[in-house]
């Protein structure tokens, strides 16, 4: 079965600072890899997602991930977050071969102001 | 525009009353399910459903039914509620299973 590992549960930052979330999966096949966010009060929304190709993707918001096949992570980075960056984020899998969609436990980004 | 809805937002109820959240997609994807949402836990699968007529269980079934009968619906039936399924509960679909899910606003549900 696989399973997401997000090691940051609680993160705090000043705006400007730079961010890395970090993210490692199990599953030994060939993956599909998602960066959600989601904002207060809100429903979830893509950020980003990783597929084949380049393994350094870009999403929105100025967000990046990079994929690292040999370390089984996928590390959400933003060199500057602005306080509109507050929420949570959650990193998922899932495997090409039909399996479902399987989540992290969340890291909860606070920016100061 | 493209959405998932899901109705209703907010529920409170009591152990044991059936009850059922609805969820209907306009995007004519094949792709349905249903999380639950729990701090600390992120979000789990309960249910998904491929197609049609086809479901299946995801993580944490237990206590839980769904139905496809039709491509846009994929409603959440919890026949006995209790108290450990107060949770936040989310319905997403998807072009095909794999692919990026768009998801409901969420319903927030309580059972006392």
């Amino acid at each position: 079965a696989q399973s997401v590992s997000q090691h940051n549960h609680h993160v705090i930052l000043s705006e400007a600072a730079s961010l890395e979330l970090g993210c490692n999966y199990s599953y030994g096949g060939t993956v599909n890899l998602f960066w959600y966010v989601q904002y207060p009060g809100q429903h979830l929304q893509l950020l980003l997602k990783y597929f084949s190709g380049d393994p350094l993707v870009k999403g929105i918001k100025g967000f990046e991930a990079e994929f690292i096949k040999s370390k089984f992570s996928f590390n959400l980075r933003k060199p500057s977050v602005q306080w509109s960056d507050t929420a949570e984020y959650f990193c998922a899998v899932t495997g090409n071969a039909g399996n479902m969609l399987t989540f992290g436990g969340g890291t909860r980004l606070m920016v100061k102001p | 525009e493209a959405q998932v809805t899901q109705n209703p937002r907010y529920l409170i109820t009591v152990t044991g009353k059936k009850l059922t959240v609805t969820c209907s997609q306009n995007m004519n994807h094949e792709y349905m399910s249903w999380y639950r949402q729990d701090p600390g836990l992120g979000l789990r699968q309960i249910y998904y459903s491929m197609n049609v007529e086809v479901t299946d269980k995801g993580d944490v079934p237990e206590g839980y039914k769904v139905s496809r009968k039709e491509k846009r619906n994929f409603p959440l039936i919890l026949e006995s509620p209790s108290p450990n399924q107060t949770s936040l509960y989310f319905c997403a679909s998807s072009f095909a299973d794999g692919y990026e899910q768009f998801f409901g606003p969420g319903t927030r549900l309580t059972v006392l």
